[in-house]
């Protein structure tokens, strides 16, 4: 059983369009990080966010922590190819960081 | 500055063998993490280790073992391979709470 649900697993869109990512969790978190990761490479970190209900801006992404700090999302407006990958959200649990089995995006020009 | 760079890239051995995968963490770091990212499971916690010391341990038998060295370099040793270690081996370093820096892993193939 994860502790961190994503969802969807798998995502088909054509450039321009819009997607949301979420990740879902029964556990409270001190903080949610995303990161994206390329085939034949290691996930590299996106954003932290840390407080209930905050929300941060990353160009065309959009995070936002729940307000309890169970769930986060990331959204992406006008998605482009370059976008494509391997999408992981991951919570502090403990000493230690729990990732979630991530979303596969696949931005089709 | 370098990142966080392990070696080999890839590594094919035998079921029952041993492997051996190495880590060096961005410098100036002392802890290191290892996971395990096999297909459809996402990424798995194998060990962590800081100053010289295993601080924590996931949920893996005890063959897979490692230690970090007074350079703060880690290795990763998994003894008695079996075809389900096959998958990709990932080492960061970073703060847990401002986020991981990932080499770009090693593949390993059991066969």
């Amino acid at each position: 059983t994860q502790l961190l649900e994503q969802s969807p697993q798998f995502l088909s869109i054509q450039e321009g369009e819009n997607l949301t990512v979420y990740c879902n969790s029964s556990s409270v978190f001190s903080s949610l990080q995303w990161y994206r990761q390329e085939p034949g490479e290691g996930p590299v970190l996106l954003v932290t966010v840390v407080t209930g209900g905050e929300v941060k801006k990353l160009k065309r992404l959009t995070f936002q922590f729940g307000d309890a700090r169970k769930d986060s999302s990331l959204h992406i407006t006008a998605a482009q190819p370059g976008d494509t990958g391997l999408y992981l959200c991951a919570g502090v649990y403990g000493n230690k960081l729990v990732f979630g089995a991530g979303t596969i995006l696949r931005v089709k020009s | 500055e370098a990142g966080v760079t392990q070696s080999p890239t890839h590594l094919i051995k035998t079921r029952g063998q041993q492997a051996t995968l190495r880590c060096s963490p961005i410098s100036g770091h002392t802890s290191v993490y290892w996971y395990q990212q096999a297909l459809g499971l996402g990424l798995q916690f194998l060990l962590w280790y800081d100053e010289g010391e295993e601080r924590n341990r996931g949920n893996f038998p005890p063959r897979f073992s490692g230690r970090q060295f007074p350079n703060y370099s880690s290795e990763l040793n998994v003894n008695a391979l079996e075809l389900e270690d096959s998958a990709l081996y990932l080492c960061a370093s970073s703060g847990v709470f401002y986020g991981y820096t990932f080499g770009s892993g090693t593949r390993l193939t059991v066969v």
